[in-house]
């Protein structure tokens, strides 16, 4: 059964302009949210990280927001640049242990 | 040094080999975790070493065997592998939180090693 899911498989964006990247999770003690970026061929790089106590985390161009009632989050990465193009994984974790349940990513395109 | 380093990057083995799958790390994270990932799909999680010791094992099969050398060293030894075992196998390492707020907790993952089973 998968926790945390990434409804939206690829997303087109061009270049400077704003990329959303939605995540959803359905277990409530999650505690801890991260995102990761993938390139090919190469292991996820971690990108910005939210703990449930706030509701947003901002790192220059990348933001994340957390809505805990409707168990969302999302990353907003403005402006888009062509290197932002990867798979961004969202994952999640409690600090009950050392388990982080990944979403199954979204493919960012950012044309030029 | 924050790094975790895999060897080798590809690996091309029968079904009949034995091999193994090296991680290294000197950030001095005291977890360090095998995830296996198949095409289009999220990481999925093997193993976890907590302090040298085997934490967490998630139900894989034993041609998969788990070895924690030192608290900077994770080997993945491999044995009689099926076909459908290719894929690229990510060693990563973190902090030991448990029981602690979290907010530090992150993963640090290897760049991979890729496997194809003939």
């Amino acid at each position: 059964d998968q926790q945390v899911k990434q409804n939206s498989p690829s997303l087109s964006v061009q270049e400077g302009r704003i990329s959303i990247l939605n995540c959803d999770y359905t277990n409530s003690m999650f505690d801890y949210f991260l995102w990761y970026k993938k390139y090919p061929a190469e292991g996820p790089t971690f990108l910005i990280s939210i703990s449930s106590i706030k509701d947003k985390n901002e790192d220059g161009r990348f933001t994340v927001f957390l809505n805990k009632s409707a168990k969302h989050l999302s990353l907003h990465i403005v402006p888009s640049q062509p290197g932002d193009s990867a798979v961004y994984f969202c994952a999640a974790s409690t600090n009950t242990g050392n388990q982080f349940y990944f979403g199954t990513g979204t493919s960012l395109t950012v044309i030029p | 040094d924050t790094e975790v380093t895999q060897t080798p990057k590809h690996l091309v083995m029968g079904m009949t080999n034995k091999k193994s799958l090296k991680c290294e790390q000197h950030m001095g994270h005291r977890a360090m975790y095998w995830y296996k990932q198949k095409a289009k799909k999220p990481p999925e999680l093997m193993f976890v070493y907590s302090y040298e010791k085997l934490s967490i094992n998630e139900s894989v099969p034993s041609r998969f065997s788990p070895e924690c050398p030192n608290s900077s060293l994770l080997n993945l030894h491999l044995h009689a592998l099926q076909p459908e075992d290719s894929a690229l196998y990510l060693c990563a390492s973190s902090q030991e939180l448990r029981g602690v707020t979290s907010g530090a907790n992150v993963l640090t993952f290897g760049a991979g090693s890729r496997l194809t089973v003939l």
